[in-house]
């Protein structure tokens, strides 16, 4: 079937605004990630679910990323306040369920904070 | 210093070349190890899986562990102009689902 489906493509935006990035996942696929992906870096992680709950959330920098899946499936990455510092690609990934199972990644939304 | 350390590169060589691409790492309590393959505006696509010590084949693609020196290679044989594209290295602990720990990622351009 389809891969990791990621809306929008690219987000422009400005300081202070809110924004939500969508994941759509594998379908099957009960494990959930997000990742942040700043330019010349590697992907950094930012939250984990399990179903409809975040395992771990870690990886988020401060209270102005929220993440939900509310049916286990479909995610949406909130951030409020955005500041230009926001500004990277966000990547979303999704598994089977075992701690073995390899992540599948979506193609990411561009973040620009102006 | 990172958990993870990956020379950015930019790494070029000629078609047909045999290229080696490496990782240390410091936390000896990582099991599971991944190499990505990156295009540009792409999301990162999974190569190589391995789970503790030892080597994989695929294709034209080897990854080898050595948890005792805490280092992992990619290898990839007779390069294509295709294989240009930035190269991950992933890793993660048995008991932290899907938190991996990437390194910086190597560019590598290989030349026809």
């Amino acid at each position: 079937g389809a891969g990791v489906s990621q809306t929008p493509s690219n987000k422009v935006t400005e300081k202070g605004k809110y924004v939500e990035l969508r994941c759509d996942p594998i379908s099957g696929h009960t494990a959930l990630y997000w990742y942040r992906q700043s330019l010349g870096q590697g992907p950094e992680f930012l939250i984990y679910f399990q179903g409809t709950g975040a395992a771990d959330d870690s990886g988020l920098p401060n209270d102005r990323f929220f993440a939900v899946r509310p049916e286990g499936s479909v995610s949406t990455l909130k951030i409020q306040r955005t500041e230009r510092g926001d500004s990277a690609v966000y990547l979303c990934a999704s598994s089977l369920a075992g701690l073995g199972s390899p992540l599948h990644f979506g193609n990411g939304t561009r973040l620009t904070v102006t | 210093q990172k958990e993870v350390e990956q020379d950015p590169g930019p790494l070029s060589v000629p078609e047909g070349a045999i290229v080696s691409l490496n990782c240390t790492y410091s936390n000896s309590a990582f099991q599971y190890f991944m190499w990505y393959r990156q295009y540009s505006r792409k999301g990162p696509e999974l190569l190589m899986y391995t789970y503790s010590s030892g080597n994989k084949e695929d294709g034209r693609f080897t990854a080898q562990v050595d948890k005792s020196s805490k280092y992992i290679s990619l290898f990839i044989r007779d390069s294509q102009p295709s294989d240009s594209a930035t190269y991950l290295c992933a890793m993660k602990k048995g008991n932290q689902g899907g938190k991996l720990i990437f390194g910086q990622g190597t560019e590598l351009s290989v030349k026809p």
